[in-house]
């Protein structure tokens, strides 16, 4: 089975820009959530969708959304960029039925805003 | 609180075991990873260990669990330069469903020949 895609791989912004990400799972994965990677913060949870839902929701604001698919593909998006923005945004899914199944993660979005 | 946490750096010598020891402090701790991630790399699943498992046990990994410490380590036997990573612990929570992990630091293992 191929592993989880994320594209692009690198992205370069401009503050206030937005941009969004996209990741497709592990074929037959139905859960797909999104975290965020600082050296300062360390990995963070945004949130994570199941069904085309969204189950859980981390703490960052509103300018951070997100989507599900039918086919479980997953795109996030930021608004209004910000420096602090800059980061690598890894997407990890999971098969989770019921939640808590181990989630597989992809390579990541580096994305820098200037 | 919801604070997972591990030592920043270890060091050690090709052949030798390494033991990267995590914290965490919510007992509600279901599940909990071990991840690698090498540099310009994302996570990869090492292990996981069942809450009310003591130890297990893969290859060169053995998790070791205290419940009652609530005290994780991972040990990595005969240590070669191709472990040179950062490794993170993570739990999840039962959170009423949902797939939220919450990571440690991070520890950053040096591998010297």
């Amino acid at each position: 089975k191929a592993g989880v895609t994320q594209t692009p791989r690198y992205l370069i912004k401009t503050r206030g820009q937005q941009v969004t990400l996209s990741c497709s799972p592990i074929s037959g994965h139905r859960s797909v959530s999104w975290y965020q990677q600082t050296p300062g913060q360390g990995l963070q949870f945004l949130f994570e969708y199941f069904s085309e839902t969204q189950r859980n929701k981390g703490n960052f604001p509103g300018r951070f959304s997100g989507r599900q698919f039918s086919n479980s593909r997953s795109e996030m998006n930021v608004s209004t960029l910000e420096l602090g923005d800059s980061a690598l945004y890894l997407c990890a899914s999971s098969f989770a039925a019921q939640g808590g199944d181990t989630q597989y993660f992809g390579p990541g979005t580096r994305l820098t805003v200037l | 609180g919801e604070d997972v946490e591990q030592s920043l750096f270890l060091s050690v010598r090709e052949g030798d075991s390494s033991v990267i020891n995590c914290t965490y402090t919510d007992s509600s701790s279901t599940y909990l990873y071990w991840y690698k991630q090498e540099p310009g790399a994302g996570l990869q699943l090492l292990t996981y260990i069942f809450s009310n498992m003591d130890m297990k046990q893969d290859q060169r990994l053995t998790v070791l669990l205290n419940k009652k410490d609530k005290h994780l380590s991972l040990r990595i036997a005969d240590t070669q330069t191709g472990d040179s990573a950062i490794y993170f612990c993570a739990d999840r929570r039962s959170t009423g469903g949902g797939n939220k992990l919450t990571f440690g630091t991070g520890t950053q293992l040096k591998v010297e020949l």
